[in-house]
């Protein structure tokens, strides 16, 4: 079965870096995109943007350019989101998620809670 | 302030039906497929209808959604006091090159 399981949670000074995974089983990895979600204490979901798995292209909302990367290792079937130079208001549950048909996200990873607090 | 619009909230009794609207426009709803979304307290995401009305497997029936314009909406009947979540509607949007998401809807089962 189709399972995305991320890292575990992240407590981080303002202004360092932080790497999640979310490696991915039970099906081809590079036959679907991962999307990233981000979801602020409390507050609704919010699309961060994609990337491709095949091409290896990563695509960013707006407001999640610049701090944030994207990126893959196919060989262990593993997706990554870097964010830099962290901030406070960075904190937040991040959830990676497979594409499924319409665009929509078909199956999503447990999250990743990173906390950003001196 | 989210593309989507959705009522911060609804409830119903055991038992009844609900409806949860979703509102767009044009470059969103009206060109491209709606996802529903349910998050039970404390879980992630998981996504009860694509492209307008499909069930993924193992979604009751009890779930059906349809799109109509630039408008969507998700139906559940015979509620049960499990069905209590967030529920998010999402879709691409043609003109910001984005996925975007409703601001979510809290449903109780009252």
């Amino acid at each position: 079965q189709v399972q995305l399981v991320q890292s575990g949670s992240e407590l981080k000074n303002p202004g360092a870096s932080v790497k999640v995974s979310c490696k991915a089983s039970g099906y081809t990895f590079t036959s679907y995109a991962i999307y990233w979600v981000r979801q602020a204490p409390g507050q609704g979901l919010e699309w961060m943007g994609w990337i491709d798995t095949n091409t290896k292209n990563p695509t960013y909302a707006q407001g999640f350019t610049g701090r944030f990367v994207f990126s893959l290792d196919t060989s262990v079937s593993t997706a990554y989101l870097q964010i830099s130079s962290l901030k406070a208001d960075d904190t937040a549950v991040y959830y990676c998620a497979r594409y499924m048909s319409g665009n929509s996200a078909g199956y999503w990873g447990q999250g990743t809670l990173v906390t950003v607090s001196s | 302030q989210s593309v989507l619009t959705q009522p911060p909230s609804v409830s119903a009794a055991p038992g009844q039906k609900v409806t949860i609207s979703c509102s767009g426009s044009s470059s969103n709803i009206g060109n491209n497929y709606v996802s529903w979304y349910q998050q039970l307290p404390g879980t992630a995401p998981k996504l009860i209808i694509y492209e307008n009305n499909k069930r993924p497997s193992g979604i009751p029936d009890r779930f059906s959604g349809s799109q109509s314009g630039t408008s969507a909406t998700l139906g559940i009947t015979g509620l049960q006091t499990g069905d209590e979540a967030d529920y998010y509607c999402g879709t691409w949007d043609s003109s910001l090159s984005a996925g975007v998401f409703g601001g979510g809807t809290k449903l109780s089962v009252l």
